[in-house]
């Protein structure tokens, strides 16, 4: 069964400072991966995806993802972190099969220090 | 640009009550999915939708019932609430695809089982 997993509840770093949010996936087939962020109160939104192509993802609001097959890995990235990039993060998979599904990590809550 | 809108936004209800959840998007999407966000599980698939009148059960889908004869509307209902539906439920659309497309998230939905 596709599943990722999350291994970090909290990610802590300081304004300016570059980010890392992990996520390790095991899939059967070739991996659809994804990297959503919920702000507080609000719905989640898309940060960027990999299908196939490059193994560095750039995404929205300057985030990225480097896919990585051997690691079977998809950390989300970013040079320089701001207090607003504050949220909680989930990386998701797509189910197998032709559908639309995708199936959620636990979420890691970034928090950025001013 | 209304995208896709949940109601209530915030409910309280009791245990054995029947409770609906709302969700209408205006993209026309063919996917329509309802989820549960639960701390230490992420986000659950309830059930989804492929097309008005096509519904299939997700992850978690017992004690929910869901209907959808139109493609805009998606209503989700908790026949009889318990307390273990406490929960932030969000509805999401997407387009027609092979489970690569991006998934659009409501705001969400608060429900409080007392």
């Amino acid at each position: 069964a596709q599943s990722v997993a999350q291994p970090e509840d909290q990610v802590n770093v300081a304004e300016g400072n570059p980010l890392t949010v992990k996520c390790t996936y095991s899939v059967s087939g070739n991996p659809y991966l994804f990297w959503y962020v919920q702000y507080p109160n609000r719905g989640l939104q898309f940060l960027l995806k990999y299908i196939t192509g490059d193994n560095l993802v750039k995404g929205s609001y300057g985030f990225e993802a480097e896919f990585n097959k051997s690691q079977t890995s998809f950390h989300l990235k970013k040079p320089s972190a701001l207090v607003s990039d504050s949220a909680l993060y989930f990386c998701a998979v797509r189910d197998g099969g032709a559908t639309n599904k995708l199936i959620f990590g636990t979420g890691t809550l970034l928090a950025v220090q001013p | 640009d209304a995208g896709i809108t949940q109601s209530p936004r915030y409910k309280i209800t009791e245990t054995g009550r029947q409770v609906t959840l709302m969700c209408h998007q205006t993209w026309s999407h063919s996917y329509m999915f309802w989820y549960r966000q639960d701390l230490g599980h992420g986000l659950r698939l309830i059930y989804y939708s492929a097309a008005a009148d096509i519904t299939d059960k997700g992850e978690v889908p017992d004690g929910y019932v869901v209907s959808r004869s139109k493609t805009e509307n998606f209503p989700l209902t908790l026949e009889s609430a318990t307390r273990s539906q406490t929960s932030v439920y969000f509805c999401a659309s997407s387009t027609e695809g092979g489970g690569v497309e991006t998934q659009y998230f409501g705001p969400g939905t608060r429900l409080l089982v007392l």
